[in-house]
């Protein structure tokens, strides 16, 4: 089982402000992997695809990078509704894997 | 818009059976995959079962092989999970989604979850 491992556990910054988010894979997923955004008492929504595609309706301040055991998610400009836990998938078969989580505090 | 909306939650004594729907609308559901997922009170994510369009092609997740399983009805637009010798550790919330593919295959749309408690 590929195990994703999320860095930092939270992160807490200033309105404006840039998060940058790591997800580390155990061994590689090529470019198979994406983010997701879970707010309190809300379901998760698909930010990042193919690690580095913006899926519809996402704002250009979040982008996606990586390939292979490195990724990272950044969000630039950070609101008060930016406020979640940020999840990192990777789908190299069905059994697609999710890291622990980052929270963002606001 | 894309709409999924979960129901049958509800609390069972171990051992127990349930059976959750997904109702499925704002999209043509006979085109996509579904996948059903769920996440343990304040713990992460897990992804448990997956459907084709057709439903002739299944997947399940180690942990409810057996136990768990996935079906739909195109024509009402549904997606099913039978659940089976139920466990505590099955507590959960329970997210079906639309599986899009890209490159990868991933879950572009969620329902707000329904809530299966396991206990005695």
């Amino acid at each position: 089982e590929i195990v994703l491992t999320q860095s930092p556990v939270t992160l807490s910054l200033a309105p404006g402000e840039r998060a940058t988010l790591s997800c580390r894979a155990s061994q590689s997923v090529s470019n198979f992997l994406a983010w997701y955004r879970q707010k309190p008492g809300q379901a998760p929504r698909l930010l990042i695809y193919d690690a580095s595609n913006r899926a519809t309706g996402i704002p250009a301040r979040f982008s996606g990078s990586g390939s292979g055991t490195d990724f990272t998610l950044t969000i630039s400009g950070l609101e008060p509704e930016d406020s979640a836990v940020y999840y990192c998938q990777q789908r190299t078969n069905w059994a697609g894997t999710f890291g622990q989580g980052t929270k963002v505090e606001v | 818009q894309v709409q999924l909306v979960e129901s049958g939650g509800g609390l069972v004594t171990p051992g127990g059976s349930l059976r959750l729907t997904c109702a499925a609308s704002g999209f043509s559901f006979s085109d996509y995959y579904m996948s059903w997922l769920r996440q343990a009170p304040g713990k992460g994510l897990e992804w448990l079962s997956y459907t084709s369009n057709s439903g002739y092609s299944v997947h399940y997740a180690d942990s409810v092989k057996g136990r768990f399983s996935i079906s739909r009805d195109n024509a009402m637009k549904s997606l099913y999970l039978q659940m089976d010798s139920l466990r505590a550790e099955d507590t959960a919330l329970y997210y079906c989604a639309r599986v899009t593919f890209w490159s990868g295959y991933y879950e572009d749309s969620w329902g707000q979850g329904t809530l299966v408690t396991v206990s005695s």
